[in-house]
Order: C-alpha cells, then sequence, then structure tokens
C-alpha cells in the first residue's frame, strides 16, 4: 500500500522553464516532508524539506509548496538547468515514529 | 550533515551465497537504516539497525534472510543471505541523528546483481 505517490513518473522541461514535480500521500499523520534527488549510480541527496506547520518553503531555485488539505505537496525549480536532470524523490514522515515513506520518483531532464 | 560511505559499490553474485555490505558514518547517529530499492520502485525500508540490540525488521523482511549488525553509533552492515535473482537490487544505508525534522541522509548505495 503506496503511501506517497508521485503519479508522474518522468518530466521533460526546457532549460529556463520552470519544473514542478508533484506528490500526493494518503497518511493525515504525516507531518515531515523532504525531497531528494538521485543521480545514477549515486544515493539519494537532500534537496529540501518542509514541515506541516508551513505551506511554503524556499531554498534558491527549489521551493516546496504543501497542501495539507489535499495533501499533495509540489517542488518547483526555477529556473530549470542541466544539471537538474535526475531522479525526484518526495518522502513522508509522521508525527509518531521515524521511518520514511517515499515515493516512487520522477524522472527530471531538462533539454539545453 | 553526515557522509556515509558504503562497501562494495557494487557486486555480482551466485545464486545461493551471501554478501555483506558495509555502512561508515562519518559521525555519530542515532538512527541507522537499510533501504531497498529494487528496479523502477520505490525505496522500501528494510530495517532500523539498532545499536546494541536487534534491528527492527519492517513487515516482510526477516532476521534470517537479511542480518543486520550495528556494533557502535557509526557504522553497521547489512548481509543478504542465500541470495536469488529476485535479490538483484540497489541497498542503500542511511542516517539520521534522531531528530524529528532532522534529513535523512544515504550512502552512495551497493548495486547487486544476483546470476
Amino acid at each position: 500500500d503506496q503511501q506517497v505517490k508521485q503519479n508522474s513518473p518522468s518530466l521533460s522541461v526546457q532549460e529556463g522553464r520552470i519544473s514542478i514535480l508533484n506528490c500526493d500521500y494518503t497518511n493525515s499523520m504525516f507531518d515531515y516532508f523532504l525531497w531528494y534527488k538521485k543521480y545514477p549510480a549515486e544515493g539519494p541527496t537532500f534537496l529540501i524539506s518542509i514541515s506541516s506547520i508551513k505551506d511554503k518553503n524556499e531554498d534558491g531555485r527549489f521551493t516546496v509548496f504543501l497542501n495539507k488539505s489535499a495533501k499533495h505537496l509540489s517542488l518547483h525549480i526555477v529556473p530549470s538547468q542541466p544539471g537538474d536532470s535526475a531522479v525526484y524523490f518526495c518522502a513522508a514522515r509522521a508525527n509518531t515514529g521515524n521511518q520514511f515513506y517515499f515515493g516512487t520518483g520522477t524522472s527530471l531532464t531538462v533539454i539545453p | 550533515s553526515a557522509v556515509i560511505s558504503q562497501k562494495p559499490s557494487r557486486d555480482i553474485c551466485q545464486r545461493g551465497t551471501s554478501l555483506t555490505i558495509q555502512c561508515q558514518v562519518d559521525s555519530q547517529v542515532t538512527m541507522m537504516f537499510w533501504y531497498r530499492q529494487q528496479p523502477g520502485q520505490s525505496l522500501t525500508l528494510i530495517a532500523t539497525a539498532n545499536q546494541g540490540s536487534e534491528a527492527t525488521y519492517e513487515s516482510g523482511f526477516v532476521i534470517d534472510k537479511f542480518p543486520i549488525s550495528r556494533p557502535n553509533l557509526t557504522f553497521s552492515t547489512l548481509t543478504v543471505s542465500n541470495m536469488s535473482p529476485e535479490d538483484s537490487s540497489i541497498y542503500l544505508c542511511s542516517a539520521n541523528r534522531g531528530g524529528h525534522t532532522d534529513t535523512q541522509y544515504f550512502g552512495p548505495g551497493t548495486r547487486l546483481t544476483v546470476l
């Protein structure tokens, strides 16, 4: 039972444009969310996080939005660069435990 | 942050054999975890490696198949026992310092192929 879902397995965006990666979750107990970037043959690298007390967190070109009522979060990358091409995972954790639940990932390709 | 290294980075093994993967963190951490990522799948938690006691396994994973050690706060091993081709996967070590909003860091992974 997949508690965190990334329904788009892939996304292609032109360099300089905005990339929007989406993530949905089902567990209302989730209150902390992370986005990771993963290059081939490497482990996931932490990108940005958001706590449920916020609806937006920004770090440079990366912004994460959280809509708790819709159980939806998104990662915006502006402007997109070819080096952003990677697989992006969202992850969520409940306030009752240590385990992170991961989505299946979205492969982003930024076209020069 | 925490820097995590894993050995080996990849291996090709024969059916029925076992492989032990090592994970080293550059600083003391409270929590260490082992994940598996099968082709085209998400990251699945195998177990939490507990320092000084038996690991806590997730549903579908058992100690006989995936014995785990954690002798101190910076090191853990995962053994994949009696391997079959279905065990071919990327195995990832992960760690955090235990705070609820602490970032979870990952090692580079071990790519295992079982023939």
